[in-house]
Formats: C-alpha cells, sequence, structure tokens
C-alpha cells in the first residue's frame, strides 16, 4: 500500500516568519493530496489540497507544491500567527476516496 | 450545513469490555470512513462504506472491531472485547461519492482503554 511520510514531526516558528512541511509519497498512482489541521480535541479540517495535473495551489497565507517525479510535496504558510498553532496532516489518496496519512507535524507559533 | 456528528466524545472501559460508537455523516454523503488515532500519529484507515456497503476492510481487525452503516446513512463501530491497545481517537469522515472528494470529519471519540 501507500506509504506517506512527513517532516518534520515538530517546529517552532515565530510569529510572522515562513513555516514548510514536506511529505513524501510511494506510489505515484496516487493523484489527491490534501492537507489538514487538527486542533486540540478536535477532528482534522482540510486547509488545503492539490491534484496531480497541477504543480502549485495558493490560498492566501497558504500554499502547496507538488513534484510527481520526485514523490514529495510540501506546504507553505507564511506570515505566521499564533492561531496557526495546530497539528498538520498530509495525506495521498489512490483510489480517489482512500487516503493514507503522513504522521503529522505539531507547529508552534511563537508570539 | 450541519457537519459529521460522532458520540459519544470520551469512554473509559476496562480491557475485555464491550463498547460501540456512532457517527452520522453529512446528508447526501455515500461514502463513509472510520479511523483510528494513536496518539501522535496520523489517522489509519480501518474501514470504508459506499453507501451501505463495504469498500475496504482490510486494515479493521475482524476478530474484535465490528462496523455496519445502516440503510446507507448512519454507522455504527464496536470493539469487543477491548484491548489496552485499542485506545485512540476514532474518527468518522464522509464525503461525496466520487473520485478526490473532500473528506469531512467528526470530533472523533476518544477511547480509553484501562
Amino acid at each position: 500500500g501507500e506509504n506517506v511520510e512527513q517532516h518534520p514531526s515538530t517546529l517552532s516558528v515565530q510569529e510572522g516568519d515562513s513555516a514548510v512541511i514536506k511529505c513524501t509519497y510511494s506510489d505515484s498512482a496516487s493523484n489527491y493530496f490534501p492537507w489538514y489541521k487538527q486542533e486540540l480535541g478536535k477532528g482534522p479540517q482540510l486547509i488545503i489540497d492539490i491534484r496531480s495535473n497541477v504543480g502549485e495551489k495558493k490560498d492566501q497565507r497558504i500554499a502547496v507544491t507538488l513534484n510527481k517525479t520526485a514523490k514529495h510535496f510540501s506546504l507553505h504558510i507564511t506570515e505566521t500567527q499564533p492561531e496557526d498553532s495546530a497539528v498538520y496532516f498530509c495525506a495521498a489518496s489512490i483510489t480517489g476516496n482512500q487516503f493514507y496519512f503522513g504522521t503529522g507535524t505539531s507547529l508552534t507559533v511563537i508570539p | 450545513e450541519a457537519g459529521v456528528a460522532q458520540s459519544p466524545r470520551y469512554k473509559i472501559i476496562e480491557k475485555r469490555q464491550s463498547v460501540a460508537f456512532w457517527c452520522n455523516p453529512i446528508s447526501g454523503h455515500a461514502t463513509l470512513y472510520w479511523y483510528q488515532q494513536i496518539l501522535g500519529q496520523g489517522p489509519k484507515l480501518l474501514i470504508q462504506f459506499q453507501n451501505n456497503g463495504v469498500v475496504d476492510d482490510s486494515q479493521l481487525p475482524k476478530d474484535r472491531f465490528s462496523a455496519e452503516r445502516l440503510k446507507g446513512v448512519d454507522s455504527t463501530l464496536k470493539i469487543q472485547p477491548a484491548k489496552l491497545e485499542d485506545s485512540a481517537v476514532y474518527l468518522c469522515a464522509s464525503s461525496f461519492q466520487g473520485p478526490n472528494t473532500e473528506a469531512f470529519f467528526g470530533q472523533g471519540t476518544r477511547l480509553t482503554v484501562v
């Protein structure tokens, strides 16, 4: 099955700085890559996603890039704010509806 | 739009006891998933339903876990008997039928087995 690796496991940044989280996947058939934000005591919430026919997607302070050749994708958060502090998960989908998740990155934004 | 509803939010049981979790997906969502999230790890798929049929249950420990989706809407996940290693958050998610559609997650049920 698909294997998704995520780095780093923890990340601390100063407020206003950028944060980057990277993921790799193993199955070249994966074609959908969502990113989820999970706050304490809550379920994961989709923040951005990208499909295999697109190399980059941006939504305000959040952007995701995809390199199909290298089988890796990254989440970029600019101008970080304290409310961005949470655990972030990347995921890869092969069959369209089955998601394989990374191990998560705990992001702390220091005011 | 109402989200995915799960109950209970928390459950503490002793090992070898049984427990059941309930999920009500978003109206109109044909696909329903149950994920297990162990502390410090990403969610792991247990079972996926399409309407009331099972699409994938390859990672469901069938000797102790069972799940059903009545009439293609609500779903229950049961563990019997529970083991200490079953302590985790059980997440339910749903999505529209079709490829690459967004999955919406509930708040989860935190199970502690003592």
